[in-house]
């Protein structure tokens, strides 16, 4: 069954604490993404990767981090530097320059 | 970044009434996408538009390429109570990355 994994569905984090949230695709796409989804706001784009290895800060960048270190992988850390990581987190992939753009379930972070 | 503009922001239908709502650029974009997302849920992608002037229908929903392609339309025919969700446009310019707009909150009243 084909399709974008994240996990965990929801994530607690503690004060000062750096938390993963993982995303996997098995649809051999080249590009993925990270956005972060506000209530009333439109997606905003965190982090992007259009190739192995390589990856670009999008809009609002600071406080996460990522990897890329497998085509079908593409963690993103949400480090102590963000101070309002409370958010619902979604990951896309993307087959090629022209392709349209495919959503995980996403993942619901909450600080405690 | 560039955020798009949708209207309306909110809407309260009976069930079996067609929807209108629409979604506005200051960019001029080469793809236009359409999804629906339910609570807790990702967006699935409904629609995707390609050309100017471009009406494309997949069941009950029908969207269109704005000719100015600074625009984007989603109708929805006969609604059921299931169409209750958030609908969102995405554009995306030559090159670039695709940008959202802030969804239109559909309610449908039995």
């Amino acid at each position: 069954d084909g399709g974008i994994t994240q996990s965990p569905k929801y994530l607690f984090r503690k004060e000062g604490q750096n938390v993963t949230l993982s995303c996997e695709q098995n649809l051999n796409h080249d590009a993925m993404y990270w956005y972060r989804q506000d209530p009333g706001q439109g997606l905003r784009l965190i982090y992007y990767s259009q190739i192995v290895n390589d990856f670009q800060k999008g809009d609002i960048a600071e406080g996460y981090s990522v990897s890329r270190e497998k085509k079908e992988s593409f963690p993103l850390t949400v480090t102590s530097a963000q101070k309002n990581p409370t958010a619902f987190y979604l990951c896309a992939s993307k087959r090629g320059a022209f392709e349209t753009q495919y959503f995980g379930p996403g993942t619901r972070l909450l600080v405690l | 970044g560039q955020q798009l503009n949708q209207s309306p922001q909110s809407m309260f239908i009976q069930e079996g009434e067609d929807v209108s709502m629409n979604c506005t650029s200051s960019s001029i974009f080469n793809t236009w996408l359409w999804y629906k997302q339910d609570p807790g849920e990702g967006p699935v992608l409904l629609i995707a538009l390609y050309k100017a002037g471009e009406l494309t229908s997949n069941g009950r929903l029908t969207a269109q390429f704005g000719i100015t392609r600074k625009d984007s339309f989603l109708n929805i025919s006969a609604s059921i109570p299931s169409d209750v969700g958030i609908y969102f446009c995405a554009g995306r310019a030559s090159g670039q990355n695709f940008v959202f707009g802030p969804g239109t909150r559909l309610s449908v009243l039995p």
